[in-house]
């Protein structure tokens, strides 16, 4: 089966950093997706990376190492609207392609 | 309507019962996913549809029925609720998912809160 571990909860400062860890060992990779839900709300698309490296949009950015099974989600300059569950997810192919989720990361900004 | 829209936002259903959730999207996608979310657990995926015509099963499909008539709208039904099925079913519909890549964003309604008793 499939395994994508990423931390339960994550608590940080406004104006801090956090990163949000993701390992996964999965058969079929085709790259790794990060959505962001808040409480009571549908989750919402923020980053893809497919290749490795660092993917920089605004404050938030997305890394990918494939060989180490591993991505992080970086926040930075934290406001306190990024309180949020994170949610990695990796893009699998079988007979065609289909998201398999983690249990997401809660983060709580505070003041 | 902008996006996609589920139907109806909350329910309370007797265990037994029959129920249909109603998905519909409006951005000609291809692909359609029907999923359950259950605290500690994520997303789970239940039925997709690569296309009009064709459904498959999730990782969790037992319980649970669908049908893909037309490109637009993707119900799913449970055919005699069951407690275990109280859950915050989320659908959600891509540009495809038989290229890879960032066709295979998914796009996602706001979900049906179901309480089954």
């Amino acid at each position: 089966g499939q395994n994508i571990d990423q931390p339960t909860e994550m608590t940080a400062t406004e104006g801090a950093i956090v990163q949000i860890n993701c390992t996964y060992q999965t058969s079929g990779f085709n790259g790794l997706f990060w959505y962001q839900q808040h409480a009571g709300e549908a989750p919402t698309f923020l980053s893809y990376n497919v290749l490795d490296g660092l993917e920089e949009k605004g404050r938030f950015s997305s890394f990918l190492s494939r060989s180490k099974g591993y991505s992080y989600l970086l926040l930075k300059e934290l406001q306190m609207k990024d309180s949020a569950s994170y949610l990695c997810a990796v893009l699998l192919r079988s007979n065609d392609y289909k998201l398999s989720f983690g249990a997401g990361t809660t983060v709580t900004v505070r003041a | 309507i902008a996006g996609i829209t589920q139907a109806p936002t909350s329910q309370i259903l007797a265990a037994g019962r029959r129920m249909t959730l109603r998905c519909t999207q409006d951005m000609r996608h291809n692909a359609m996913y029907w999923y359950r979310q259950d605290l500690g657990l994520g997303l789970r995926l239940i039925h997709y549809s690569n296309t009009a015509g064709t459904t498959g099963k999730g990782e969790v499909p037992d319980g649970y029925s669908v049908s893909r008539a037309n490109t637009d709208d993707f119900p799913l039904t449970l055919a005699s609720a069951v407690p275990s099925q109280t859950s915050v079913y989320f659908c959600a519909s891509s540009d495809g998912s038989t290229t890879g890549g960032l066709t295979d964003t998914q796009y996602f309604g706001p979900g049906t809160r179901l309480t089954v008793l």
